[in-house]
């Protein structure tokens, strides 16, 4: 099993719609995760950290669920700024000093 | 305040050629990481540096060195490229000193080897 997993998609949605990732993890012993934005041919940038059982930033919501090991992104009424690669992020079992990224998860929001 | 930099931003190397991919934080952070990002698969680390003067073997390691030689800089070097590491290349630095772990990243470096 793969230490993070996500659903590649794409999901399409229309703009104004309410869209969510789901991210599933293996090291039950991880204390806080992340969620970053890669824009095609760019960086990963920080979106959110997820610490306890969730975090809220405007339109975006993350949650945690340490019983099934999964963590969810919400995003309410998508942009189309929006439209990215979002990256689902947890720490390596080998230690803080290391974070394990999950393939992404692609948006697309059209008009 | 720059971040992360990288050098150079494009490279187009023969197989069998060296180079050495630069990267400087300003941030003061303690570890530096490099990663290689293939298309649709995730960032796989190739080497990181939890403090000046350490480094570590990440995921993919093979075919790599690294030095880190100072806290702000932190270079990777390809010895002989092969086809097989065409792909993009992304320096990030974190202060894992605190308790958030987070990484912040440089622009990247594309390397094709022909």
């Amino acid at each position: 099993r793969k230490e993070v997993e996500q659903d590649p998609g794409p999901f399409n949605v229309p703009e104004g719609a309410t869209v969510a990732f789901n991210c599933t993890y293996s090291n039950s012993a991880s204390q806080s995760f992340f969620w970053y934005r890669q824009d095609c041919r760019k960086e990963p940038k920080l979106l959110m950290s997820v610490y306890s059982s969730g975090n809220e930033d405007g339109r975006f919501t993350a949650q945690l669920n340490r019983a099934s090991q999964y963590i969810s992104l919400l995003i309410r009424d998508s942009k189309l700024s929006d439209s990215a690669t979002y990256l689902c992020v947890a720490p390596s079992s080998g230690g803080y000093n290391k974070l394990i990224f999950g393939a992404g998860t692609r948006l697309a929001v059209h008009p | 305040n720059a971040g992360v930099t990288q050098t150079p931003k494009f490279q187009v190397l023969k197989t069998g050629q060296s180079m050495t991919l630069q990267c400087a934080q300003d941030m003061n952070h303690n570890s530096m990481y490099w990663y290689r990002q293939d298309p649709g698969m995730g960032l796989r680390l190739i080497y990181y540096s939890a403090s000046e003067g350490t480094t570590d073997k990440g995921e993919v390691p093979n075919g790599y060195n690294v030095s880190r030689l100072n806290k702000r800089e932190f270079s990777l070097r390809l010895e002989s490229a092969a086809p097989s590491q065409t792909s993009v290349y992304f320096c990030a630095s974190s202060d894992t000193n605190r308790e958030s772990y987070e990484q912040y990243f440089g622009p990247g470096t594309r390397l094709t080897v022909t």
